[in-house]
């Protein structure tokens, strides 16, 4: 247990529809980092928050977008999905800037049908 | 445009061996460069961190070195296991404008150890 925790860790959803994925961060930990991952581009770098704004954005859709709420824990909200946007999704924490590591959790398998 | 590359084809070493892999990058200028494990399906693991003005840096059967005028880095485990099989990636933050925009990894090299 890395001690980020991702809900949920499968996810089946349709074309068109919104989901919502959520991250708990590492005790201690201020930044959460969301990444993409699919087979053919690896880990794509989406959001940073850090206790509770917005530090650094990625190659972030318009149709995602993310918040990080006052007790630290993060969400990704994903709307209007298509084919392409099935992938793993991963949090990651750190304590400030990431300079120690990051730590990630095991990820959320999103397929969209 | 920044790029990481590092040997999209598998790595193939028998056990025992020490297995060397390699992190290029163009168009970064990093403080530091991090290197993580990642097994099928799981999260990326950590491993280590190896800052601009370090040239090597060890920890257990790991050594990292970072050459910031070849603009490499080298990730070397010696007497390789089975069990280190898995995908390293090498990782660095970007910079923009804004200031630090995220860690962004390589593609990863496949490492396989054949008992």
């Amino acid at each position: 247990d890395s001690g980020v925790t991702q809900t949920p860790k499968h996810l089946i959803t349709a074309t068109g529809q919104r989901v919502t994925l959520r991250c708990s961060p590492r005790s201690g930990d201020l930044s959460v980092y969301w990444y993409q991952q699919s087979l053919d581009q690896g880990l794509q770098f989406l959001i940073q928050y850090y206790n509770g704004e917005e530090r650094a954005k990625g190659n972030i859709l318009e149709r995602f977008s993310a918040q990080q709420f006052p007790d630290l824990h993060s969400e990704l909200n994903l709307s209007s999905l298509e084919l392409g946007d099935s992938a793993l999704y991963f949090c990651a924490s750190s304590e400030g800037q990431g300079t120690y590591g990051y730590t990630f959790g095991s990820g959320t398998r999103l397929t969209v049908v | 445009s920044q790029k990481i590359e590092q040997n999209s084809e598998a790595l193939n070493i028998q056990e025992g061996k020490t297995a060397t892999l390699t992190c290029n990058y163009t168009n970064y200028s990093p403080a530091y460069l991090q290197w993580y494990r990642q097994d099928p399906g799981r999260g990326p693991v950590f491993l280590l961190l190896i800052r601009e003005n370090e040239k090597e840096k060890r920890k257990e059967r790991l050594k990292v070195t970072f050459d910031t005028t070849l603009k490499q880095s080298l990730f070397h485990i010696t007497a390789s296991q089975p069990a280190d099989s898995a995908t390293y990636l090498c990782a660095l933050e970007a910079y923009s404008g804004g200031g630090a925009d995220g860690l962004t990894f390589g593609k990863g090299t496949h490492l396989i150890i054949q008992p």
